[in-house]
């Protein structure tokens, strides 16, 4: 079955350095991939979408990487602030379909 | 432009009930998108309705059912509630169907049962 893995041990790094956060996908062509931030008790808000013909994606501190032969997807914060700590999920999906599948989740602790 | 709103934030239900949990889509979204967050996962497809119509749907029961109104505001329906349905449930709004748009979630019902 289509899986969409995430490291689930929390990512603790100080602030100021650059958090890297990956999301592996096993039977699956994804067509693109999205990443969410979620904050505790609050719904998951839309960071970036990188498709699957794009190495690269950017915004502002953020870049997204998609690498289809290693089935990997790659999400960095550079100078990381501790407003940055959050659940970032992953989410995959096949081109036309709507039907997102996500990853549970990883959480990110960025101490001052 | 208001965003995505759900309602109750949190209700206590016991097995066998049912409940009704309702969405307002964003201004000028007329699809929207129901999902289960249990702890510690990420959401689970539920189902999704576009123009009134249900356009897609994951792995879960007919005990799960849906409604989509003329203003595009939704509601989900669960029938004989079982423990295991204990979760966050999320709705989300996007402009249309196509799987590129970006999706707005809501703030989430909690849902609990005893």
């Amino acid at each position: 079955s289509q899986k969409i893995e995430q490291n689930s041990e929390a990512l603790n790094i100080q602030e100021g350095k650059t958090a890297t956060l990956t999301c592996n996908y096993t039977n699956y062509s994804p067509a693109y991939l999205q990443w969410y931030r979620q904050d505790p008790g609050r719904g998951p808000v839309f960071l970036l979408l990188i498709r699957e013909n794009e190495k690269e994606k950017r915004k502002e501190r953020l870049k997204v990487t998609f690498d289809t032969t290693l089935k990997q997807s790659l999400f960095h914060i550079t100078a990381s602030q501790p407003a940055d700590s959050a659940t970032y999920l992953c989410a995959a999906a096949s081109g036309g379909s709507y039907i997102p599948t996500f990853g549970r989740g990883t959480s990110l602790i960025v101490h001052p | 432009e208001t965003g995505v709103t759900q309602s109750p934030t949190h209700l206590i239900k016991t097995r066998g009930q049912q409940v009704t949990l309702r969405c307002s889509s964003q201004s000028g979204h007329n699809t929207v998108s129901w999902y289960q967050q249990a702890l510690g996962q990420g959401p689970q497809f539920i189902f999704q309705y576009y123009r009134e119509e249900e356009n897609g749907r994951g792995n879960f029961p007919p005990r799960f059912s849906g409604l989509q109104f003329p203003n595009y505001s939704s509601e989900l329906n669960v029938n004989a509630l079982e423990l295991d349905d204990s979760a966050l449930y999320l709705c989300a709004s996007s402009l249309d169907s196509s799987s590129y748009n970006e999706q707005f979630f809501g703030p989430g019902t909690r849902l609990t049962v005893l």
